[in-house]
């Protein structure tokens, strides 16, 4: 079972480039999210998205926007990257948002922004 | 705001020995949930145990446990006959629930060793 992909698992940016990190659930989860994590610090909430065609604003969503366009896909796009924006980014899906329905987690993808 | 606090940076036990780990959080809310994620070296977040705030009974799932005290907004994860795979960083996470989606706060980590 594949779970929650993302793609690319590594990348260098140079500032004031643009990208899409894209994230795929091969688990009919109506739920998605993507978080950035930094060193000493837990996880960070940028956006969200409940259901095919809906997005909302997380914790930290400056910079940052996102489409959720297909059900299995939560893109998550940077317009014009900046030093600040380097971190690790996760991906997590979720079938419902109850704690009997956790969220799974991708493995990360490493961004640096030179 | 919500917040989550865990004050143990760092900490390192023999294998087998058990080990506490501590999380503290502040909150208004009545209905919320807790959970312990593990990320080992490979970087991917792994659900370790959860815990619904209006259960008093702690959870338990094989040789972990918390220790959660809702007046106290305290919520410690207990790892029993550690092991040398239970080597990782820790994170509480809380969960608030809207309307529309839930969303977790982490704490910042608590980097476990467990030596051979």
């Amino acid at each position: 079972n594949a779970g929650v992909t993302q793609t690319p698992k590594f990348r260098v940016l140079k500032t004031g480039q643009s990208m899409t990190l894209l994230c795929a659930q091969d688990m009919n989860h109506e739920y998605m999210y993507w978080y950035r994590q930094d060193p000493g610090m837990g996880l960070r909430l940028i956006h969200y998205s409940v259901g095919e065609g809906t997005t909302a604003k997380g914790e930290v969503p400056d910079g940052y926007n996102v489409s959720r366009l297909k059900k299995q896909n939560f893109l998550l796009g940077l317009e014009s990257a900046a030093p600040s924006q380097t971190s690790v980014y996760f991906c997590a899906s979720s079938y419902g948002r109850g704690a009997n329905q956790p969220q799974h987690f991708g493995d990360g993808t490493r961004l640096s922004i030179l | 705001a919500q917040t989550v606090t865990q004050s143990q940076p760092e900490m390192s036990v023999q294998e087998a020995e058990t080990v506490t780990l501590s999380c503290t959080y502040d909150t208004s809310e009545s209905n919320y949930y807790l959970f312990w994620y593990k990320q080992p070296p490979s970087r991917q977040m792994i659900l370790v145990i959860r815990q619904e705030a209006y259960k008093q009974q702690n959870a338990t799932e094989n040789r972990f446990s918390v220790n959660f005290q809702k007046a106290a907004k305290s919520f410690s994860l207990k790892i029993s006959d550690s092991q040398l795979g239970d080597t990782a960083m820790y994170f509480c996470a809380f969960m608030k629930l809207y309307s529309s989606a839930s969303k977790i706060i982490f704490g910042s980590g608590t980097r476990l060793s467990i030596r051979p």
